[in-house]
Order: structure tokens, then sequence, then C-alpha cells
């Protein structure tokens, strides 16, 4: 089944780097992607990575893929408190997204 | 870039009424919709997928007559909550599928029944 799992909460200084982990349970999946939700907004899509991937870098933001483990990871480096927001995980299967609970990122200055 | 448009972005409405929520793809055509639910500080759920000229799909769970789907037409499908009550206050997002051009997101409508 689909069950995919991040912490809730990370606070970073400005300037750092964040690091918002994610697990998920099924092998199956296409693709694993990362979006960021600001307050009352809809979904903004940040990255997504191919299941045969173990690395995609993108700007600021690294994704890091352990298929082994099920893990996927998002690092964004010099975190801005422009960053701050919700940020989901979820994984693909056909045409289907599979969420995380998501993770607030709160960014200090 | 892809745009999908979602209207109303809020909307509030009493208990027993009826509500109407649509989704646009504004640029491209999107043959298949797909509804999501997000309660607050919790992760989205698919409520169910709407292919244009059929009837949409539900995930388990979700009450077809109580969420009404029609998806008319290649660029527009809509989501009726029917018989709105309090515990259907939630954020509600749609997404199109494009293609070659993967999916994209709505930017929500927050329904709150009184």
């Amino acid at each position: 089944g689909e069950d995919v799992e991040q912490s809730l909460f990370l606070s970073v200084r400005e300037g750092d780097s964040s690091v918002i982990n994610c697990t998920y349970t099924d092998s199956s999946s296409t693709y694993l992607y990362w979006y960021k939700q600001e307050p009352g907004a809809g979904l903004q899509l940040l990255t997504y990575i191919f299941s045969n991937m173990d690395m995609k870098q993108d700007q600021r933001l690294t994704v890091l893929l352990n298929k082994k483990d099920k893990h996927l990871s998002l690092r964004i480096a010099d975190t801005q408190t422009g960053d701050s927001a919700i940020y989901f995980c979820a994984e693909r299967k056909g045409n289907k997204f599979y969420f995380g609970s998501g993770t607030k990122l709160n960014v200090k200055p | 870039g892809a745009v999908v448009s979602q209207h109303p972005s809020r909307v509030i409405c009493k208990s027993g009424t009826s509500v109407k929520i649509e989704c646009r793809s504004l640029d491209f055509q999107a043959t298949t919709m797909f509804w999501y639910r997000q309660f607050p500080k919790q992760s989205l759920m698919l409520m169910a997928t709407s292919n244009e000229g059929s009837k949409a799909t539900y995930e388990q769970g979700v009450e077809k007559d109580k969420f009404l789907i029609n998806h008319a037409s290649l660029t527009l499908s809509t989501l009726t909550v029917t018989s709105a009550h309090p515990e259907d206050s939630s954020f509600y997002i749609c997404s199109a599928f494009q293609g070659a051009g993967g999916y994209t997101f709505g930017s929500g409508t927050r329904l709150t029944v009184v």
C-alpha cells in the first residue's frame, strides 16, 4: 500500500541548510515529488525525481533518493525566510499522488 | 507554463446548501483531472478522478452522491458539495493531467460551512 511519512516540523536559521526527510513504502512508485505550500495557497511543484535516479540538483534544491531504504530527502541550501512553508513529499503511481503529512519549515532570521 | 485555475478561492456557505467549485485548465486540455481534499494540518487525500465525458472514479470512503463531479469539457471539471455540513469544511484542490507536461495543481478552494 501507499504510506508516505514526514516529520512535522523543522526550524532553521536563515542562511543555514534545511534537510526535510520523507519515507515511503511502495517501491513501485515511478516518480517522487516535492511540493511547497504557503499559507492559504495551493501546491507549488518544487522538483521531482524519477525512481531510477539517486540525486537531482536544481539551484538551491538537492533531492536525494535511497531506493533501498525508501528514503527521500530535500535539501535547501542557504535557506531564506521566504522558504518558510509546508513541504510535502509525494509518490506517484500511475495518475495518483499519495502525499505525506507535510513538514512545516520555520526559518528564523 | 501550465496553469490551473480554481474558483472560488474561498467560500462560506450555510449548512444544507450546495457549493460548486470549478477547476479550469487555462492553456491546455486535460482529459483527466483529480480532486483532493486537505483537512487542517493534514495531508492531501485523493477524493476522485474525473475523466472528460465519463463518470468520475471515487476513492474508497468518498460519497459520490455528496461530492458530485462533472467533467463536461477538456478544460473544466466541477466539484459540487451537496447538502454541505460543517464537517465538509476543508481545503479542496484540483489537479489536471497535461500528458507529457505532467500534473498541475490548482490554487485551492477553502470551503467553510457554517
